[in-house]
């Protein structure tokens, strides 16, 4: 079974737009982080927002937002007011395993988000 | 922020020779690093965890004695690719560990490997 799931290859939205992109995961263990990463063309990764398994409220950095639903295993990244510079890859990714001990982070396989003027 | 080294940004090498990549941690103290591999337009695998001062993990189906894993100091691990074929032509691409949270939030910039 996949651990992170990203059904969206490809997402178009328009400028100033807010756009969802989605994230399910699946693990047995109750303490995991959740991740939403960034790659441009260039090739880097870039880290965008992290939640917690045990944090109560959904996580913020500016225009990203993390739409956690715990019950349904989701994680949806939103991106308000859309802007060109938004067009990449974006990854979900999931750490599992105890603090201290060995951690693996699994990445999904991507969306493509192209923002149109 | 923290950042993270990775270089060179690209090379390219002649089938059965070896290259060194290297993923520095430039402004904190990486003990965990860990190599990753991308293929076009897919996601990243995680080949293996590089613990500073012992061996590195490796994750199942990655040949050890082909990709070498040193991590010598807590702002330096090496991976070596042995013997290079055209097959391990890919992007890698490392990232270290930063934050009580332990969120493996920093990436190096990626190396695109090109085996001719």
């Amino acid at each position: 079974a996949q651990k992170i799931t990203q059904t969206q290859p490809g997402m178009f939205v328009q400028e100033k737009e807010a756009v969802t992109l989605d994230c399910t995961y699946d693990t047995s263990d109750p303490s995991y982080g959740l991740f939403w990463y960034k790659q441009p063309s260039s090739g880097e990764m870039i880290f965008l927002i992290y939640q917690g398994s045990y944090d109560q409220q959904n996580a913020t950095e500016g225009r990203y937002s993390l739409n956690f639903q715990k019950a349904r295993k989701s994680a949806n990244l939103v991106i308000s007011a859309s802007q060109l510079g938004d067009s990449a890859m974006y990854f979900c990714a999931m750490r599992e395993g105890p603090t201290g001990g060995y951690q693996k982070v699994t990445f999904g396989t991507g969306t493509k988000l192209q923002v149109i003027p | 922020g923290a950042v993270v080294s990775q270089h060179p940004s690209w090379v390219i090498c002649k089938s059965g020779t070896s290259v060194k990549i290297e993923c520095r941690s430039l402004d904190f103290q990486a003990t965990t690093m860990f190599w990753y591999r991308q293929f076009p337009k897919k996601s990243l695998m995680l080949m293996a965890t590089s613990n500073e001062g012992s061996k590195a993990t490796y994750e199942q189906g990655v040949e050890k004695d082909k990709f070498l894993i040193n991590h010598a100091s807590l702002t330096l691990s090496t991976l070596t690719v042995t013997s290079a074929h055209p097959e391990d032509s890919s992007f890698y691409i490392c990232s270290a560990r930063v934050g009580r949270q332990n969120t493996e939030a920093f990436f190096g910039q990626g190396t695109r490997l090109t085996v001719v």
